[in-house]
This record gives C-alpha cells, structure tokens and sequence, in this order.
C-alpha cells in the first residue's frame, strides 16, 4: 500500500500567522489526497479533499480561504492554514487512498 | 458528518481477555474498514471487508459485517497492552464517495 509522510510533525505558531503543511506519498502516484481535522478525543472530520491539477473539493463548514490547498504533484499536496488562532489548534491529518500519513500536530498560541 | 456510531466509547480489559467494538452506520457502502491509532499518531490500517463479506480474517483480528443490520463488529482475541489505543471504522459509502470515521472505541489493555 501507499506510504504517507507528512512533515512537519508539529509545530507551534503564533496567532494571526500562517502555517505550511505538507503531505507526500512517497510510492504511490496520488490524483487524489484527502485531508482531515481531528481535536482532542474525537474522530476523523473530513476536510477536503485535493485533487491534482485541479481545486480542492472542501467540506460544508470548512473554510477555503482558510484553509488553502494545493496538489501541484502525483506526490504533494499541500494544506495551509492561513491567519491561524487557538481554535484551529488540532491534530491535521491526510490520507492517500485508505493510507494515513502521522498526522501534523499544530499548536496556535 | 458522521456516518458511524461505535460502541462501546471506551472499553477496559486485562490481557489475554477479547475485546469486542461494534460499529453502525446508516447509508449503504462498498466497503467498511477499521483502523487503529496510539495516542497522538496517524491511523494504522488494519482490515478491510467488502459489503459482500460477511467475515474477515486477519491474525488476532476477527471483523464481521451486516448489511442487513448496517453494523460490523471487530473482535481481537487474547488482547496484548500494546494493543492499547483507539480503534475506529470507516465506510467507503456506495456510489463513489468518501471515508466516513465512526466516533472511535478507546480500548486500554492492562497488563
């Protein structure tokens, strides 16, 4: 099956900026990533999901603006969260096909 | 939005004992699958089954599936510790669609 990496594993970021996360699959070409949300205690919320060369199809309730992504490549896919806050603090998650990649953890102060 | 509901929440065993977690979901689906994952990290794939299985196989792991009764149960025999963690199902809705996550069973295997 595909391997997933993401990268970074965590970070921590200040209000009012923007963070980079990338998600590759490192065996597998990928028209199609998905990414999902999870807070503390719960599950997998799916967010988006990217298609290369082509816009990402989000999820009612989730921002685009906000959460922008991008799949310039059969093995990258991008999101970032633009004028992050506290409460987009959580656990970001992508998948290629049923494959997970560790999870990015981001922490807004 | 969600499809599955899991039950239980959260289930306390000690080794050696079989943990069973069942999962109910409410559309049709392709396929139905469980993943597992430690504290903090991604998911593990662990078994898939295909709407026209009943039954699936794979080690300690026992996943069965009910269409009829839109459920499917994943029992793991003589539990480990390290098979501490939470456990979720995941439906592939037919046609097409998207993985949908069940809310997750914390099982804690105590030694």
């Amino acid at each position: 099956g595909a391997v997933v990496s993401q990268h970074p594993s965590r970070v921590i970021c200040k209000s009012g900026t923007s963070v980079k996360i990338e998600c590759r699959s490192l065996d597998f070409q990928a028209t199609t990533m998905f990414w999902y949300r999870q807070f503390p205690k719960q599950s997998l919320m799916l967010m988006a999901t990217s298609n290369e060369g082509s816009k990402a199809t989000y999820e009612q309730g989730v921002e685009k603006d906000k959460f922008l992504i991008n799949h310039a490549s059969l093995t990258l896919s991008t999101l970032t969260v633009t004028s992050a806050h506290p409460e987009d603090s959580s656990f970001y998650i992508c998948s290629v096909e049923q494959f997970f990649g560790p999870g990015t953890r981001l922490t807004v102060l | 939005s969600q499809q599955g509901e899991e039950d239980p929440q959260a289930l306390s065993i000690q080794e050696g004992e079989n943990a069973t977690m069942n999962c109910s979901y409410k559309t049709s689906i392709n396929n139905l699958q469980w993943y597992r994952q430690n504290s903090g990290r991604g998911l593990v794939h662990l078994i898939l089954i295909r709407s026209n299985e009943r039954e699936k196989h794979s080690g300690r792991l026992r996943v069965t599936l009910d269409t009829s009764k839109k459920s499917s149960s994943l029992l793991i025999t003589a539990s480990r510790a390290a098979d501490t963690a939470s456990y979720f199902c995941a439906t592939f809705p037919s046609p097409g669609g998207k993985l949908i996550f069940g809310q997750g069973t914390e099982l804690s295997v105590k030694p």
